[in-house]
């Protein structure tokens, strides 16, 4: 089962916040995320291995709470390279070589 | 430089002639998987492989083969490719275990008329 991802899709101005969520149905160990612009092949932002840790690259940040089965994404004072498609990931728990993704967020930052 | 690289970038093809879409990685990495893309509907896995020689199924193998006969390689095999295949297709690549992310190759965007 693939995690579900909300929302689907989130128009931004430039220097507004936003938050994309990842659950799953099934317990998770770790969570990926990833960005994959248009026309371009996804790109690994951070794995989340602990329950409550956060994470940050830039200024995105994550969030993983393992007990609820979700996983937050926070991106802060958007810019317009943060638009695309943002992807979390699964790796199963008793076989990390299988991976499910979300259906994906598409972010829109405008000027 | 570290990549994930496939190919060809593009293919259009016709109902039923075996292809192959190569894949190789320079990292050394154990895992490397497979992945088919179309609208709506994500990232969705065919086949994966922990090893050379270990390969499994994915969430939708039905059409496809593959085979690791060494560890940079991991090529995708249409059989007898079908109209229904017509996406892009990922290759990727991650050190062993589930504290890695995947490393992508650029895609294949394949058409089967």
């Amino acid at each position: 089962q693939q995690p579900v991802q909300s929302p689907q899709a989130v128009i931004l101005r430039e220097g507004e916040d936003a938050v994309i969520n990842c659950s799953s149905s099934k317990a998770l160990y770790s969570v990926h995320w990833y960005r994959q612009k248009h026309g371009e092949a996804p790109v690994f932002l951070m794995i989340l291995l602990k329950g409550g840790e956060q994470k940050g690259h830039e200024k995105i940040s994550a969030s993983f709470n393992e007990k609820k089965q979700q996983s937050s994404l926070y991106l802060t004072a958007s810019q317009l390279s943060y638009s695309g498609t943002y992807f979390c990931g699964a790796p199963d728990n008793t076989n990390a070589g299988k991976s499910t993704f979300g259906d994906g967020t598409t972010l829109t930052v405008k000027p | 430089e570290a990549q994930v690289t496939q190919n060809p970038r593009y293919l259009i093809t016709v109902t039923g002639k075996k292809l192959t879409v190569t894949c190789s990685q320079n990292m050394n990495h154990e895992y490397m998987s497979w992945y088919r893309q179309d609208p709506g509907l994500g990232l969705r896995q065919i086949y994966y492989s922990m090893n050379v020689e270990v390969t499994d199924k994915g969430d939708v193998p039905e059409g496809y083969k593959v085979s690791r006969k060494e560890k940079r390689n991991f090529p995708l095999i249409l059989e007898s490719p079908s109209p229904n295949q017509t996406s892009l297709y990922f290759c990727a690549s991650s050190s062993q275990g589930i504290n890695y992310g995947y490393t992508f190759g650029s895609g294949t965007r394949l058409t089967v008329v």
